[in-house]
């Protein structure tokens, strides 16, 4: 247990369906991140939530909308997604900060959500 | 600007046999380095970091690395080699003038193969 939970592990939907990630984190972190993982690829960071920064990379389409209601959850929301967004999504936190006690800035990654776009 | 390379797409190396994943990296100061593993279908678990301190850092599962400085490297060893330790394995970078984890990149990832 990583103390980052992200649901569901996986998901299957059509071009034209509306659904959503969820990742919960238990590990009193202030920040939380969406991280896209495709075959042969880099990681790709897509959105960061934190006290400090929201940061959104430019290149994501806005078919995915995130949503952090609070420091402990983070939604990534998918809506009218392509074939080539099928990816492993992983979900992270990090406790930032300078000068924070212990903070080295490390990320804990949940076991990621497959999404399977039809 | 930071960067970070793993140099072996592929690492192959039998049961018991001592192993190494090479990482180097290109940083304006002191870095922050760090160690992943992914197994099939799961999310990345933190293996070991450098901060400061000791050039040998020890982490889980038996596994080490060595920051050279002078060589700008962090490379991942194991005295012997588990057919478990057969997994993905990722190095990471972070500035320390960078306060937040977003700024952490992350390797291409070596594909660690341990035949029994």
């Amino acid at each position: 247990e990583t103390g980052v939970t992200q649901t569901p592990r996986h998901l299957v939907m059509g071009m034209t369906n509306k659904k959503s990630l969820k990742c919960e984190q238990h590990l009193g972190h202030n920040a939380m991140y969406w991280y896209k993982q495709s075959a042969k690829k880099p990681l790709e960071l897509m959105f960061v939530y934190s006290l400090e920064e929201r940061v959104e990379n430019n290149s994501v389409p806005s078919r995915f909308s995130p949503e952090c209601p609070n420091s402990s959850h983070l939604f990534l929301h998918l809506h009218t997604l392509q074939p080539e967004d099928s990816a492993l999504y992983l979900c992270a936190s990090s406790q930032d900060g300078q000068g924070a006690r212990g903070n080295t800035g490390e990320l804990f990654f949940g076991e990621g959500s497959r999404l399977t776009v039809l | 600007a930071q960067s970070v390379a793993q140099p072996e797409d592929q690492v192959n190396v039998a049961e018991g046999n001592p192993l190494t994943v090479k990482c180097t990296y290109s940083v304006s100061g002191n870095p922050y380095l760090f160690w992943y593993v992914q197994y099939p279908n799961r999310g990345l678990q933190f293996l070991l970091k450098y901060i400061t301190g000791d050039n040998l850092v020890k982490g889980s599962y038996g596994f080490e690395a060595e920051f050279n400085k002078s060589q700008t490297s962090f490379h991942l060893k194991k005295p012997s080699a588990l057919v478990s330790d057969s997994a993905l394995y990722f190095c990471a970078v972070r500035d320390p003038l960078y306060s937040s984890a977003s700024k952490i990149i992350f390797g291409s990832g070596t594909r660690l193969s341990i035949r029994p």
